[in-house]
C-alpha cells in the first residue's frame, strides 16, 4: 500500500526566503508525482507533474524534483512571498489511477 | 477549454438524508475520480469513473456510490448521511490514461448536522 509522507508538516518563514519542501513514498512503482497548492477552504491548484521518466520540473519561483528509486520528491519555493502562503500538497499516482496524497505542509510566509 | 465544475458548492444536510453531488469534468476527458478530504483523514480516493464504468474503487461503505453518464459527467451519491460524512469533496477529469494528469474541481462542501 501506497504511502506519503511530507515533512515538515507546518513552516513559517520570512518574506523572501527560499525554502524546501519533502514528500516520500514506500512504492516507487509510480507513473508521475504532482505538487499542489490548497488555500484555506478551496480547492487544489495543480503547481507541478513530474513523470515518472523525469527528474524535475520548473515553473517560475518553482522547482520540484524527484528521485523515484529512493521515493522522495522536493519543491524549491525560491524568494517566498507571503501570497505563497498556502497548504502545499504532494500526491503520487500509482497503478489503479490513483492519487495517493501527504498530509500536507501549511506554509506561512510573513511580510 | 472551461475547467472542472462541481456543483453544488455548498451543502448542509441532516443525518440520515442522502445526499447527490456532481461533477462535469473538461471536454474531452473521459475519466472521472472522487476524492474525500477531511481534517482527520486528509484526501482520500473514493472511486474512479472511466466511459461509464466504475474503474477503480477506494475503502469506503457502500453508502457512497456514484456513475457517470454518456457525456463523462459524473455524479456522486451518499445515503444515511453521518456526521462523519461532513467534508470536502473534490472531483477530478483526465484523458483516463495510465498516468494521465489529474485537474481538480473547486469540491463540493458538505456540512452534516
Amino acid at each position: 500500500k501506497q504511502e506519503v509522507t511530507q515533512i515538515p508538516a507546518a513552516l513559517s518563514v520570512p518574506e523572501g526566503e527560499n525554502l524546501v519542501l519533502n514528500c516520500s513514498f514506500t512504492d516507487s512503482a509510480i507513473y508521475n508525482l504532482q505538487w499542489f497548492r490548497q488555500d484555506p477552504g478551496k480547492g487544489l491548484t495543480s503547481l507541478l507533474l513530474i513523470q515518472s521518466s523525469q527528474r524535475e520540473q520548473t515553473s517560475g519561483r518553482l522547482n520540484a524534483s524527484l528521485d523515484k528509486s529512493s521515493g522522495r520528491s522536493t519543491l524549491y519555493i525560491a524568494a517566498s512571498q507571503p501570497g505563497d502562503s498556502a497548504t502545499y500538497l504532494c500526491a503520487v499516482l500509482s497503478s489503479g489511477d490513483k492519487l495517493t496524497f501527504g498530509t500536507g505542509t501549511r506554509l506561512a510566509v510573513r511580510p | 477549454k472551461a475547467g472542472v465544475t462541481q456543483t453544488p458548492r455548498y451543502l448542509i444536510k441532516t443525518r440520515g438524508q442522502q445526499v447527490t453531488l456532481s461533477c462535469s469534468p473538461i471536454s474531452g476527458h473521459r475519466s472521472v475520480s472522487w476524492y474525500q478530504q477531511t481534517p482527520g483523514q486528509g484526501l482520500q480516493f473514493l472511486f474512479e469513473y472511466f466511459s461509464e464504468t466504475q474503474r477503480n474503487k477506494g475503502n469506503f461503505p457502500g453508502r457512497f456510490s456514484g456513475r457517470q453518464f454518456s457525456n463523462s459527467r459524473s455524479e456522486m451519491n451518499v445515503s444515511t448521511l453521518e456526521l462523519g460524512d461532513s467534508a470536502l469533496y473534490l472531483c477530478a477529469s483526465s484523458d483516463g490514461g495510465a498516468g494521465d494528469e489529474q485537474f481538480f474541481g473547486p469540491g463540493t462542501r458538505l456540512t452534516v448536522l
